[in-house]
């Protein structure tokens, strides 16, 4: 089974500084998608990013963005401007192309310090 | 809020009762997952439904029964439940036929088990 790893427990970030959260997995397959989700404290888990193993492009969405690299099986998010609605558990995903079954890291808790 | 809910929000139990939680969603999905979220875990995977059939059991203790009814209501019955049992379940559902197969999750059911 693919296994993701959050080497970060826990994070903080300044108010409109910039952080970074680290992923890696572990997969043989060579076609999958990535993931990064928001759960903010007692909310919903919600989509942030996504990346299409494919594409050597990093995505971006506003303020967040990703640092793929295939080979090094790392797809890190960086959050930049950070705002106080930012304080969250971070989950990064894995999906192969081929199943629905998703995997999971532990999370990383940041905290936005105003 | 997303177009997946989940009730009761919250439920306390004792080892001997029988109860079930509820998934809905609304976004025309043919896929629906059951997590369990604990703390400082990883998401473990406990059920998959694809067009109302089971895909995946990974391994769950025979004290907790899925049901899936149509593909757009997940149930997860409970009965003689252990204090470890206690956790958030998330439900999720995603489309099979869609690009990047993103999960949407619902709010979850935070389960205490007496």
């Amino acid at each position: 089974a693919q296994t993701v790893t959050q080497s970060q427990p826990e994070m903080s970030v300044q108010e409109a500084e910039t952080v970074t959260l680290s992923c890696t997995y572990d997969t043989s397959e060579s076609d999958y998608y990535l993931f990064w989700y928001k759960q903010p404290p007692s909310r919903q888990m919600i989509l942030v990013i996504r990346q299409e193993a494919y594409k050597q492009q990093n995505a971006t969405e506003n303020r967040f963005s990703v640092n793929f690299q295939k080979a090094a099986k790392s797809f890190s998010l960086k959050i930049s401007d950070s705002q106080l609605g930012d304080a969250a558990m971070y989950f990064c995903a894995y999906r192969s192309a081929r199943g629905n079954q998703f995997y999971f890291g532990t999370g990383t808790s940041l905290t936005v310090i105003p | 809020e997303t177009g997946v809910t989940q009730t009761p929000r919250h439920l306390v139990m004792g080892m001997t009762n029988k109860k079930s939680l509820k998934c809905e969603q609304h976004l025309g999905h043919n896929a629906m997952y059951w997590y369990k979220q604990s703390a400082k875990k990883p998401l473990e995977l406990m059920f998959v439904y694809n067009f109302k059939e089971q895909t995946e059991n990974n391994s769950v203790p025979s004290r907790f029964s899925p049901e899936c009814p149509n593909s757009s209501h997940l149930f997860l019955h409970l009965h003689t439940l252990q204090p470890e049992d206690s956790a958030l379940y998330l439900c999720a559902s995603t489309s099979s036929g869609s690009r990047y197969n993103e999960q949407f999750f619902g709010p979850g059911t935070r389960l205490t088990v007496l």
